[in-house]
């Protein structure tokens, strides 16, 4: 089992519509989570935190389950801009006490007119 | 202008050298990190630094090396042991105290 799971997709969706991605994690011991943006041929871009109690950013929320293991995201109002990669990011143990980032392969948003 | 720089952009190298790639920070950051991507997949962890001085394999270190002699910099050599170097390399920092990482603009690897 991979340490951190997306669907790749893609998802492909109209402008305006709500969109959510999930993404699991097999470590219980993880801390710090996270969603990043990746454009095609660029470095991966911090796009939100998420925390326990779940949190928002304009048109995004995220959100995190502990128990189950996954955590979440959602854009509301879809733009043609939001069509990127979303990398799913987990902050894992590693031997020796450190906590490494640990990326999912990632889900491709695909938003047309 | 605070960042972190990744040279060269693009890289091509014949089968059986060995290449260098360059990282360099100014953010003050104490941890490092070399990730690979292939096409259509997530990224992989080469080595990671904690703290200059030290370093730690990561999940396919195999045919690549690095040093850390000083914390603004840590470059990462792919030998001629690495059979399928071809990918997108990205270097990755954080701080102590913060819990994101951020990236250079990676280094574009190409065997020919």
């Amino acid at each position: 089992r991979k340490e951190v799971e997306q669907d790749p997709g893609p998802f492909n969706v109209p402008e305006g519509a709500t969109v959510a991605f999930n993404c699991t994690y097999s470590n219980s011991a993880s801390q710090s989570f996270f969603w990043y943006r990746q454009d095609c041929r660029k470095e991966p871009k911090l796009l939100m935190s998420v925390y326990s109690s779940g949190n928002e950013d304009g048109r995004f929320t995220a959100q995190l389950n502990r128990a189950s293991q996954y955590i979440s995201l959602l854009i509301r109002d879809s733009k043609l801009s939001d069509s990127a990669t979303y990398l799913c990011v987990v902050r894992r143990p590693r031997s020796g006490g450190s906590y490494i980032p640990t990326f999912g392969r990632g889900t491709s948003l695909i938003v047309h007119p | 202008d605070g960042g972190i720089t990744q040279s060269p952009k693009y890289l091509f190298r014949k089968e059986g050298q060995n290449v260098t790639l360059s990282c360099e920070q100014n953010l003050n950051h104490d941890a490092m990190y070399w990730y690979r991507q292939d096409p259509g997949q997530g990224l992989r962890l080469i080595y990671y630094s904690q703290i200059v001085n030290d370093f730690q394999k990561g999940d396919i270190a195999e045919g690549y090396s690095v040093s850390r002699e000083k914390k603004e910099s840590f470059p990462l050599t792919v030998t001629s042991a690495q059979k399928n170097p071809t990918a997108f390399y990205l270097c990755a920092t954080r701080s102590s105290i913060n819990t994101e990482a951020f990236f250079g603009q990676g280094t574009r690897l190409t065997v020919v």
